[in-house]
């Protein structure tokens, strides 16, 4: 029972870098979204996706992108790493869009950037 | 601005003793939900409240939900080690907004 599964589950980029976090889902969950996760801030909200082909930004989007091409894979995109983006990302999927539906989180992604 | 202030952020207990987390608003939400995450894990969901006033049990946890739905509480009774971990409400607002965490340590 894989649920949400993301790679890498640690990385160190330097300043400039580029990578993407992958992120992929088995329970043919519609709803998909990314947060990191900062010490004494909670998760905030970077990108959601409703279906495939639908994105949309949440609370701190400046800096990452995504795409949904499947209902299974979400990947998160640093163009352009920098200090500020150190955390630790957490993928996540529900089956629904209601305020009830529980969100299934990934194990998460610790990303350094130097 | 943080919607949901969760207090404490930090609580060190020993086995057996009570303690509550409390999660606070301004804003009136549709539904809250709270969480526990473990070291190098993601959070998984322990309840859901959606009416005003509503109390659930989940063995010794109990979970209310305040009657103007701008506030949540969870209540540990005789915690044990394996209560360790951060709990995490969020609050549905359009997205799901979550608090800041409380970090629960329970010593043996």
């Amino acid at each position: 029972n894989a649920g949400v599964t993301q790679t890498p589950k640690f990385q160190v980029l330097k300043t400039g870098q580029s990578m993407t976090l992958q992120c992929a889902q088995d329970m043919n969950h519609e709803y998909m979204s990314w947060y990191r996760q900062d010490p004494g801030m909670g998760l905030r909200l970077i990108h959601y996706s409703v279906g495939a082909g639908i994105t949309d930004q949440g609370e701190v989007p400046n800096g990452y992108n995504v795409s949904r091409s499947t209902t299974e894979d979400f990947p998160l995109r640093l163009l352009s790493a920098a200090p500020s983006q150190t955390s630790v990302y957490f993928c996540a999927s529900s089956e629904e869009t209601t305020t009830v539906s529980p969100l299934h989180f990934g194990n998460g992604t610790r990303l350094t950037v130097t | 601005t943080q919607l949901l202030e969760q207090s404490p952020q930090f609580l060190s207990i020993q086995e057996g003793e009570n303690l509550t987390v409390y999660c606070n608003s301004s804003s009136v939400f549709s539904s809250l939900q709270w969480y526990r995450q473990e070291p190098g894990e993601g959070p998984v969901l322990l309840v859901t409240v959606v009416t005003g006033g509503e109390v659930k049990k989940l063995k010794r946890l109990t979970f209310q939900f305040g009657d103007a739905r701008k506030d949540s509480s969870l209540h540990i009774t005789a915690a044990q080690p394996g209560d360790t971990g951060l709990y995490l409400c969020a609050g549905a607002y359009g997205d799901k907004v979550f608090g800041q965490g409380t970090e629960l340590s329970v010593k043996p």
